[in-house]
């Protein structure tokens, strides 16, 4: 099993619509967990953190489900801009060195 | 931008030869990590460096070495390129990623291994 899963989609929706992905890690000691945002050929960027109690920025919404081990991202009335692939990270939490695991990424295309 | 800078951005090389790619972290980030991203996956951990020591290390071969100087920039160094060595080549440096483990991206090198 991977350590860190994700469907790979492509998520093909209209602009406007509501979007969901989630991410599934299998190591439980995993501590932080974000959502970058990787364009065509471009660095991964972050997008947001996701903590316990879940949190918003804008159109963003992250959750976290220890109990189920996945972490979510909600994106409310996409924009064409919108388009890119969204990668889930996953960190053990330690003193100093940080494993950090990426997904393999959801690839999301926001349609006219 | 992350302040975060990648040298050179794109890199042609044949079978066997060696290749050293660069980076520049951003200012007062101490610690960097490397990662390998095939087409269509997501980044790799190669390794990571905390003040000149390599202090974590992913599943990829000795062939993968680096090292990272007193200014906290660093090198990713490949021996005996393979075919499958070719990717686009990730590093990010965090200031402290104990506490606060976020992670800033370079643009990256592209290397493609003929």
């Amino acid at each position: 099993r991977k350590e860190v899963e994700q469907d790979p989609g492509p998520f093909n929706v209209p602009e406007g619509a509501t979007v969901a992905f989630n991410c599934t890690y299998s190591n439980s000691a995993s501590q932080s967990f974000f959502w970058y945002r990787q364009d065509c050929r471009k660095e991964p960027k972050l997008l947001m953190s996701v903590y316990s109690s879940g949190n918003e920025d804008g159109r963003f919404t992250a959750q976290l489900n220890r109990a189920s081990q996945y972490i979510s991202l909600l994106i409310r009335d996409s924009k064409l801009s919108d388009s890119a692939t969204y990668l889930c990270v996953v960190i053990p939490l330690s003193g100093g060195y940080q494993k950090v695991t990426f997904g393999t990424g959801t690839k999301l295309q926001v349609i006219p | 931008e992350t302040g975060v800078t990648q040298s050179p951005t794109h890199l042609i090389k044949t079978r066997g030869q060696q290749v050293t790619l660069r980076c520049s972290s951003q200012s007062g980030h101490n610690t960097v990590s490397w990662y390998q991203q095939a087409l269509g996956q997501g980044p790799q951990f190669i390794f990571q460096y905390y003040r000149e020591e390599e202090n974590g290390r992913g599943n990829f071969p000795p062939r993968f070495s680096g090292l990272q100087f007193p200014n906290y920039s660093s090198e990713l160094n490949v021996n005996a390129l393979e075919l499958d060595d070719s990717a686009l080549y990730l590093c990010a440096s965090s200031e402290n990623p104990g506490t606060t483990p976020k992670w800033y991206f370079g643009a990256g090198t592209r290397l493609s291994v003929l």
